[in-house]
């Protein structure tokens, strides 16, 4: 069974900081890895999707990496700023069906 | 698109009682998702369909849960009865498999369960 896990549940950063958001899953065979923006009291947002073949993925200031034979996605937000306070959610694809990790909550400081 | 649509978005029953939740799938979008989200367990799959055929309701806690999907762009999650542990975030997403393993959900902004 694919467990997702993601750690710390929370951080908090000062604004302008770079930071890393990790991710682990325990069955590398997997279709895709996505992470998702959820804001509070709302749905989820795709931010990045990496094919299982493909090593990393870049949107503006945010860059997607994966290590499928180790387990491992992180998640790199280049000069943090407070409207990036949100939970991040990491999720593995296996045929249909998505695993989600629970999440990691991020505060930026002003 | 309006994306994907719930409702209601907030539900406060109490325990015994029926609860239908609804979901409106992105138009074209042939694959519907039902997730619950919780703080101890965050985002679980309760069961998807594909071309309005339940494909794996594995996820589905016990028999007072049962979920349908009469045409391509309805379907509900039924809880029968509820109780309080029910009470969770119940979120719909939907996608498209057209582009293969490009394929992402999208999510609606759920409903909120409270069971008292």
């Amino acid at each position: 069974k694919q467990e997702v896990t993601q750690i710390p549940a929370a951080l908090s950063v000062p604004e302008g900081e770079n930071l890393v958001l990790n991710c682990s899953f325990t069955d590398s065979a997997i279709y895709n890895l996505q992470w998702f923006r959820q804001d509070p009291g709302k749905g989820l947002t795709s931010l990045l999707l990496i094919q299982s073949s493909q090593r990393e993925q870049t949107s503006g200031r945010l860059n997607a990496s994966l290590d499928k034979s180790s387990g491992r996605s992180t998640l790199y937000i280049a000069a943090s700023q407070p409207g990036d306070s949100a939970t991040y959610l990491c999720a593995v694809r296996t045929n249909s069906k998505l695993t989600f990790g629970k999440g990691i909550t991020l505060s930026v400081r002003p | 698109d309006a994306g994907v649509i719930q409702s209601p978005r907030h539900e406060v029953t109490e325990m015994g009682q029926e609860v239908t939740l609804r979901c409106k799938p992105i138009s074209g979008h042939n694959s519907l998702f039902w997730y619950r989200q919780t703080m101890m367990r965050g985002l679980e799959l309760l069961i998807y369909f594909n071309n309005n055929v339940p494909i794996d309701d594995s996820g589905m806690p016990e028999d007072r849960f049962s979920a349908k999907m009469p045409n391509a762009s309805f379907s509900t999650l039924k809880i029968q009865p509820s109780e309080p542990r029910d009470s969770a975030v119940y979120f719909c997403a939907s996608s498209s498999p057209s582009t293969g393993t490009l394929e992402t959900q999208y999510f609606g902004p759920g409903t909120r369960l409270l069971v008292l």
